[in-house]
């Protein structure tokens, strides 16, 4: 159980475009999620936190209109980079909350290029 | 600032030896987890370790909450090669749900 999916594994778009990466919970529900950052042998930097029906929390020094998060239903999560540049380009991590406050399970990582 | 100072940071050993991965805090968790990551996959959760003083055990992994719950540690005995890979530390506040990760601990184990 507690499985977290993410779409797609990975991406490679051109400059000032936008890519949208899914996050699902597979056989939980998640009034919480949350999207993190990964650059090569570092750490994860939480991006956002993600609420089901409201709108997302971000960290500060995320910009709002350049990570677009939803979080539509249970059991989906949807974080959109608009109009990426190469700087943006990392690895992207979901996780949902699961019944335990404090337990995050993890998804797979989305990979995004941009070129 | 960090949070959560996690050290080594980099630990590179003969298949066989012991080692320990520390992670420190003047912050009190409600609970603290560790995790392992494979490059390009996602963390998966080893332990949760929610008592102070607590002491879990995963085969050759042992993993201790400090009495105050601002540290803990991860012990590895006998590495094998197959232990390799990141172990991250996460610190859980109990008001925000959210995780402070440490820097992380690169670990390779050669045989």
């Amino acid at each position: 159980g507690a499985v977290v999916s993410q779409h797609p594994s990975w991406v490679i778009c051109k400059s000032g475009t936008s890519v949208k990466i899914e996050c699902r919970s597979l056989d939980f529900q998640a009034t919480t999620m949350f999207w993190y950052r990964q650059f090569p042998k570092q750490s994860l930097m939480l991006m956002a936190t993600s609420n089901e029906g409201s709108k997302a929390t971000y960290e500060q020094g995320v910009e709002k209109d350049k990570f677009l998060i939803n979080h539509a239903s249970l059991t989906l999560s949807t974080l959109t980079v608009t109009s990426a540049h190469p700087e943006d380009s990392s690895f992207y991590i979901c996780s949902a909350r699961g019944q335990t406050r404090d337990t995050q399970y993890f998804g797979p990582g989305t990979r995004l290029t941009v070129l | 600032t960090q949070l959560l100072e996690q050290s080594p940071q980099f630990l590179s050993i003969q298949e066989g030896e012991n080692l320990t991965v520390y992670c420190n805090s003047s912050s009190v968790f409600s609970s603290l987890q560790w995790y392992r990551q494979e490059p390009g996959e996602g963390p998966v959760l080893l332990v949760t370790v929610v008592t102070g003083g607590e002491v879990k055990k995963l085969k050759r992994l042992t993993f201790q909450f400090g009495d105050a719950r601002k540290d803990s540690s991860l012990h590895i005995t006998a590495a094998q090669p197959g232990d390799t890979g990141l172990y991250l530390c996460a610190g859980a506040r109990s008001n925000t749900g959210k995780l402070i990760f440490g820097q992380g601990t690169t670990l390779q184990v050669k045989p």
